[in-house]
């Protein structure tokens, strides 16, 4: 079955460090990946995304995420973080249906925390 | 211009009482969807609905009825509430082409609370 792995629930990184968040997927064909934020109290807001092509795609925010068929990972990166990144992070998967619809599966999130 | 919006933003209400949330977008997506958001933050497809027919039905309760007037509203019905129906839903659409999928944008959900 597919699944998303986040692996880190709360991550606590100081303001003008880099970051890391880890996403792990279980699909059998070529995924549909995807990065979304949120903020507390507020909706979901695309990063990015990848389909295909380069491995690396960026967002933005000056996020970005590298995709590793061979590790089956998806993970988003930010060389340095500002207090306005803290938030909860998604990665999903998406499921296509024919053309009709698709289906997100979702990781756990992850919460990043930032400090002074 | 707000892309995906849901009213209410909050919704409190008793145990057993019938409620609806509703949903609009403006991008011209030819699908919508319902997902629900439970309170360790998981989140969960309910419903998907492509030009007003239902594509996806998660196992939801039958207490829970969506109804797509047109391709750009998406309203949700919930019957009897229960505790467990405490979470945050959230709306989005997207647009799907034949082999690819589409970009799902969310609404900024609604908050409902059942005491």
């Amino acid at each position: 079955a597919q699944s998303v792995t986040q692996p880190d629930i709360h991550i606590t990184v100081s303001e003008g460090a880099s970051l890391e968040l880890r996403c792990n997927y279980s699909y059998g064909a070529t995924p549909y990946l995807f990065w979304y934020v949120q903020s507390p109290g507020q909706g979901l807001q695309l990063l990015l995304k990848y389909f295909s092509g380069d491995t690396l795609v960026q967002g933005i925010k000056g996020f970005e995420a590298e995709f590793k068929r061979s590790q089956s990972s998806f993970n988003l990166r930010k060389p340095s973080v500002h207090w306005s990144d803290a938030a909860e992070y998604f990665c999903a998967v998406g499921l296509n249906y024919g053309g009709a619809t698709n289906k997100l599966i979702f990781g756990t999130g992850t919460l990043l925390a930032v400090q002074p | 211009d707000t892309a995906v919006s849901q009213t209410p933003k909050y919704l409190v209400t008793q145990m057993g009482n019938d409620k609806s949330i509703k949903c609009e977008q403006n991008l011209g997506h030819d699908t919508m969807y319902w997902y629900k958001q439970d309170s360790k933050k998981f989140l969960k497809i309910m419903f998907s609905y492509n030009n007003k027919e239902l594509i996806i039905n998660e196992t939801v309760p039958n207490r829970f009825s969506p109804k797509s007037p047109d391709k750009a509203h998406l309203n949700l019905h919930i019957n009897s509430l229960e505790l467990g129906d405490s979470a945050v839903y959230f709306c989005a659409s997207s647009q799907e082409l034949a082999g690819q999928t589409g970009t799902q944008y969310f609404g900024p959900g609604t908050r409902l609370t059942v005491l």
